[in-house]
């Protein structure tokens, strides 16, 4: 089956850093990518929609300086959080979609731990 | 989106069938439904949607309700490993659409 690789799984850094979040389809060409983020005890909320070779689109209330996405191939995205502050520890997750019709299932990374002190 | 609505929790013992329901009144005509359940500390993971008719996979069945504004996910034997959120979401076939993730119900299995 489809599967999608999140590199690292865990990840910490001091206030003020940068770190880079990679998402990659293994087996098929994503078009498109979606990020995520969890914060304990809470659903999964959407952050970005990345589609390869263009901008990312941000929901509201996401500041797209300091979440960088690029999706510069159709196998790979990356997030990158720019000055980590101690409230972006969160659990981001990406997932992606196969071609075909839009009721096609979406495939999950593993998330990726972030933790900022 | 159309939302859907789940409870919180529930619990079920191991072996036994779970049926875990998910209302959605407002549910269009082109939206399909679909069960995704996430295990702790990882992604989620895809379990299996439908549109009007049941279906049944390796992992579960689903069973859409006729006016199609109530839907049951079935395990038929949970194990301990099915403790999981599991999220019921409606998805239009539009396209590249993302998953809009509500509360989703957190199953419990006891040995």
């Amino acid at each position: 089956g489809a599967v999608v690789s999140q590199h690292p799984s865990r990840v910490i850094c001091k206030s003020g850093t940068s770190v880079k979040i990679e998402c990659r389809s293994l087996d098929f060409q994503a078009t498109t990518m979606f990020w995520y983020r969890q914060f304990p005890k809470q659903s999964l909320m959407l952050m970005a929609t990345s589609n390869e070779g263009s901008k990312a689109t941000y929901e509201q209330g996401v500041e797209k300086d300091k979440f960088l996405i690029n999706h510069a191939s159709l196998t790979l995205s990356t997030l990158t959080v720019t000055s980590a502050h101690p409230e972006d520890s969160s659990f981001y997750i990406c997932s992606a979609r196969t071609q075909g019709a839009g009721n096609s299932p979406l495939h999950f990374g593993n998330g990726t731990r972030l933790t900022v002190t | 989106d159309a939302k859907t609505t789940q409870p919180n929790s529930m619990e079920s013992n191991e072996e036994e069938p779970v049926h875990l329901p998910c209302n959605h009144s407002t549910i269009s005509g082109t939206d399909y439904i679909h069960w995704y359940r996430q295990l702790p500390s990882q992604g989620p993971e895809y379990v299996i949607h439908g549109l009007t008719s049941n279906v049944n996979n390796r992992m579960a069945s689903l069973a859409i309700a006729e006016d199609r504004k109530s839907s049951t996910l079935i395990l038929h034997r949970a194990t301990l490993r099915d403790a999981a959120v599991y999220y019921c979401i409606l998805r239009n076939n539009s396209g590249n659409t993302p998953l809009v993730f509500g509360k989703g119900t957190r199953l419990s299995v006891i040995a």
